[in-house]
């Protein structure tokens, strides 16, 4: 079964950190573009960075620049989320998606939660 | 940073009925638009790629169409599972966007 599953989220200060991850599983992952994408409560999708397959290239919504950096490890199959620096305006649900736009598979999200 | 629109903010129509939303670019997208379906609680299903192609598993009551900077998701006759919350998303420019979405509820 093709499938992602997220972790590491949970509830962080104003300028604590956090590192996601998302297991991929079904498919070789190596061979995807992948995407983070969040969601504050009650609103609606943010794109937050995309990485290539083999890590060459990278690419932030503007609002995490400086503050998050998105990896892979290919051999674990395996997509990150380092978040330092958070604010209470990064509080969402953070899902993990494949490709690096119309996303065909998703993770269920893991909540980040950032108090003041 | 290209500025998706989705209009209408919310759209009430009866299981059976037509329904047509919109979503329109700030700047040309080519063909390079996407549409997804969110139900409270779920993650985002793709929809449609490229404007108007159906993703794997996707009935023929969901249609896409448009270029550049207009573009219309049409379903063709409303199913009860139907109703849910749709976003559009581009993917010509860095940084990707999402549309604000169209919510699709029973009158």
């Amino acid at each position: 079964e093709v499938q992602l599953v997220e972790s590491g989220g949970g509830l962080v200060q104003s300028g604590g950190s956090l590192r996601l991850s998302c297991t991929a599983s079904g498919f070789t992952f190596s061979g995807y573009w992948m995407t983070w994408v969040r969601q504050a409560p009650g609103m609606g999708l943010e794109w937050v960075a995309t990485m290539k397959q083999d890590g060459s290239e990278e690419y932030y919504v503007g609002s995490v620049k400086g503050r998050f950096t998105i990896s892979r490890d290919n051999a674990k199959n395996s997509l990150y989320l380092q978040m330092n620096s958070l604010r209470v305006e990064d509080t969402a649900m953070y899902y993990c998606a494949r490709k690096g736009g119309a996303s065909d598979i998703w993770g269920q999200g893991t909540m980040v939660t950032v108090s003041s | 940073e290209i500025v998706l629109t989705q209009s209408p903010v919310t759209l009430s129509l009866s299981p059976g009925e037509r329904a047509t939303l919109s979503c329109r670019a700030s700047q040309s997208v080519s063909s390079y638009l996407a549409w997804y379906q969110q139900k409270p609680g779920q993650a985002p299903r793709l929809l449609i790629y490229d404007t108007s192609n159906r993703a794997t598993g996707i009935p023929a009551r969901f249609s896409g169409s448009g270029s550049g900077t207009d573009f219309t998701l049409t379903i063709s006759s409303l199913e009860p599972e139907d109703f849910a919350v749709y976003y559009c998303q581009q993917r010509s420019n860095w940084p990707c966007t999402f549309g604000q979405g169209t919510k699709l509820e029973i009158k």
